[in-house]
């Protein structure tokens, strides 16, 4: 089955530092990539949507100039959660589709910023 | 836009029963229902999903009823064992300018006692 990697799979930062995670799919080449946000005990939160080699595009109340997504390749995104604070502390986990359907999901990236 | 609501939100069964957790969307435009179950600090893992062109799916323990008239879709769990405990999360697609990101209900955690 189609396989997305995601690292670090935990992280602790210091605020006001920023953070790279990666999204990688390692047996499919994925023509969309989507990150989400998971807070304790709730559902996940659409945050973008990625698609290799344009802009991202962002859902309402996501700040484009803070969580910054990078899609280089098939098979590689990035988001960047820049300038991070306290409240950026989450669960944030990437999806990576073959079509419009299957998503297949990264195991996910537990932010910690002190 | 699309919303998709889902009940319970908490689920208690024991061993041997049977689980349902129902779900409803409300843009007629989707045609795509992912049953997805997570663990804790795990990533979501596929279980099912059902294509608008059929009314119900199973898979062994597992099946997915789709009711596009009234727009709900239920998850059943045949037979429930304890390793069936986890959070269940819905899902429907399109939404409308997201690329086919998913739009997930809430979640429902269910506990199958032994």
């Amino acid at each position: 089955g189609a396989v997305v990697s995601q690292h670090p799979s935990r992280v602790i930062c210091k605020s006001g530092t920023s953070v790279k995670i990666e999204c990688r799919s390692l047996d499919f080449q994925a023509t969309t990539m989507f990150w989400y946000r998971q807070f304790p005990k709730q559902s996940l939160m659409l945050m973008a949507t990625s698609n290799e080699g344009s802009k991202a595009t962002y859902e309402q109340g996501v700040e484009k100039d803070k969580f910054l997504i990078n899609h280089a390749s098939l098979t590689l995104s990035t988001l960047t959660v820049t300038s991070a604070h306290p409240e950026d502390s989450s669960f944030y986990i990437c999806s990576a589709t073959l079509d419009r359907y299957e998503q297949y999901f990264g195991p996910g990236t537990r932010l910690t910023v002190t | 836009g699309e919303n998709v609501e889902q009940h319970p939100s908490t689920l208690s069964v024991q061993e041997g029963d049977s689980a349902v957790i129902k779900c409803t969307y409300s843009d007629s435009a989707s045609n795509y229902f992912p049953w997805y179950k997570q663990e804790l600090g795990k990533r979501p893992q596929l279980i099912i999903d059902i294509r608008s062109n059929v009314g119900e799916k199973k898979d062994q323990r597992i099946a997915v009823t789709l009711n596009k008239t009234a727009k709900h879709f239920s998850l059943h769990i045949t037979e429930t064992q304890p390793e069936d405990s986890a959070v269940y999360f819905c899902a429907a697609e399109p939404r409308a300018n997201s690329g086919y990101a998913l739009n997930f209900g809430k979640g429902t955690s269910l506990l199958v006692t032994p």
